[in-house]
Order: structure tokens, then C-alpha cells, then sequence
């Protein structure tokens, strides 16, 4: 069936990289998403990578994609304060045309 | 360009009563879809529309309805509110021949 997986919290502190990982099980995903959402806001897009990508880099964004395994990353260089939210991972394809969510990881950023 | 716009923002309503959301797509997308964001089940897809016309449904009960508009905007309602109703309204827009989707600020109800 259809489903994404993501740890749920990630706690870093201020500066240093942050990575969360992501595994989907539908192999004919078109795009795989990264949201962001901050308490009481809805959901920011912040980057998506087509499927037959590897990586793709946005500012201190990097997603890193392995279809074989089918798992996706989202890594946050120089991590900020401002960077403390829920991310979600997303993929495209779901049988209804939607999109399928993870449950999103809350990242934690200490000064 | 503008983002995707919900109204209300807040909805506070009792058991039994009915609810319309109202969701503004992104000038020039034709595509609305809707999620339903809880703390127990996250974002479940509820319905998308396109060009008028309900595209595909998520597996909520008929109680959950929707419409679209000539003007892409789009409404959806629900009848017969239980508690568990009470959620993060998500509507998103995308335009044509892509599947990105961009969220606007949700609709939070809360059924008391």
C-alpha cells in the first residue's frame, strides 16, 4: 500500500546540519516533497526532486534521493532557530491523485 | 502572485451543526484539493476538483462535500458535525500538467 515513514522528532543545535529521512513505498511516484510547517500556519513548500534525480541543492537545502530503497532526505545546512518547525515528506501518485504525507518530524533547534 | 487564500481562519461550532470553508487557489491554478490535518491521523486527502468537476475522493463520509466554482474558487462543507471533525482544514492549489501542490494557511475547526 501506499505510506511514508519519518522519525518523528530531530533535535540539533544551532549551526550544525540538520538531516531528516524519509522512506515511501510507491516506486511510481512522480515528485517527492518537502513541507515545512510552522504552529498554527499552514504548509510552506520548500523543495521537491523528480524521481529520476539523485540530488538536488537549494540555498542550505539539500535532498538526496535513492529510489532504490526507496528513501529521501532532506539535510539543513547552518540550521537557525527560525528553521524550528514540523517537515513533511510527501509523494506524489497516491491512487486518488493525492498527495501521501508522513507524519512529519518535529525539528528542535537549541541555541 | 497571491497565495492560495481560506476563510475563516477559526470556526468554532457545536455537535450536529453544519460548516461551510471557503479556499481561493493561486490566480491561474485550476486544481483544489483538500486535506483534513489531525494530531492522531495527520493529513488525510478528502477530495480534489478540477474545472468544476469532483477528480478523485479521498474515504471520508458523504458528510464531507465540496464544490468549485467558474472562478477556480472552491467550498466544502460539512453536515452533521461530530467532535472528531474538529481539525486543521488544508486546502491546496496546483496548475495544470503538474502535481505540485501549494497549501494556504488552513481553516482550524473546532466542534464542541
Amino acid at each position: 500500500g501506499e505510506d511514508v515513514e519519518q522519525s518523528l522528532f530531530l533535535s540539533v543545535r544551532e549551526g550544525d546540519s540538520s538531516v531528516i529521512n524519509c522512506t515511501y513505498t510507491d516506486s511510481s511516484s512522480t515528485y517527492l516533497y518537502w513541507y515545512k510547517q510552522e504552529p498554527g500556519a499552514g504548509l510552506q513548500l520548500l523543495t521537491y526532486i523528480f524521481s529520476n534525480m539523485d540530488m538536488k541543492q537549494d540555498q542550505r537545502l539539500t535532498v538526496l534521493l535513492n529510489k532504490k530503497d526507496k528513501h529521501l532526505s532532506l539535510r539543513i545546512a547552518d540550521t537557525q532557530t527560525g528553521d524550528s518547525a514540523i517537515y513533511f515528506c510527501a509523494e506524489s501518485g497516491g491512487s486518488q491523485g493525492n498527495l501521501i504525507f508522513g507524519k512529519g518530524t518535529k525539528l528542535s533547534v537549541k541555541p | 502572485k497571491a497565495g492560495v487564500t481560506q476563510t475563516p481562519r477559526y470556526l468554532i461550532k457545536t455537535r450536529g451543526q453544519q460548516v461551510t470553508l471557503s479556499c481561493s487557489p493561486i490566480s491561474g491554478h485550476r486544481s483544489v484539493s483538500w486535506y483534513q490535518q489531525t494530531p492522531g491521523q495527520g493529513l488525510q486527502f478528502l477530495f480534489e476538483y478540477f474545472s468544476e468537476t469532483q477528480r478523485n475522493k479521498g474515504n471520508f463520509p458523504g458528510r464531507f462535500s465540496g464544490r468549485q466554482f467558474s472562478n477556480s474558487r472552491s467550498e466544502m462543507n460539512v453536515s452533521t458535525l461530530e467532535l472528531g471533525d474538529s481539525a486543521l482544514y488544508l486546502c491546496a492549489s496546483g496548475a495544470l500538467g503538474t502535481d505540485t501542490q501549494y497549501f494556504g494557511p488552513g481553516t482550524r475547526l473546532t466542534v464542541l
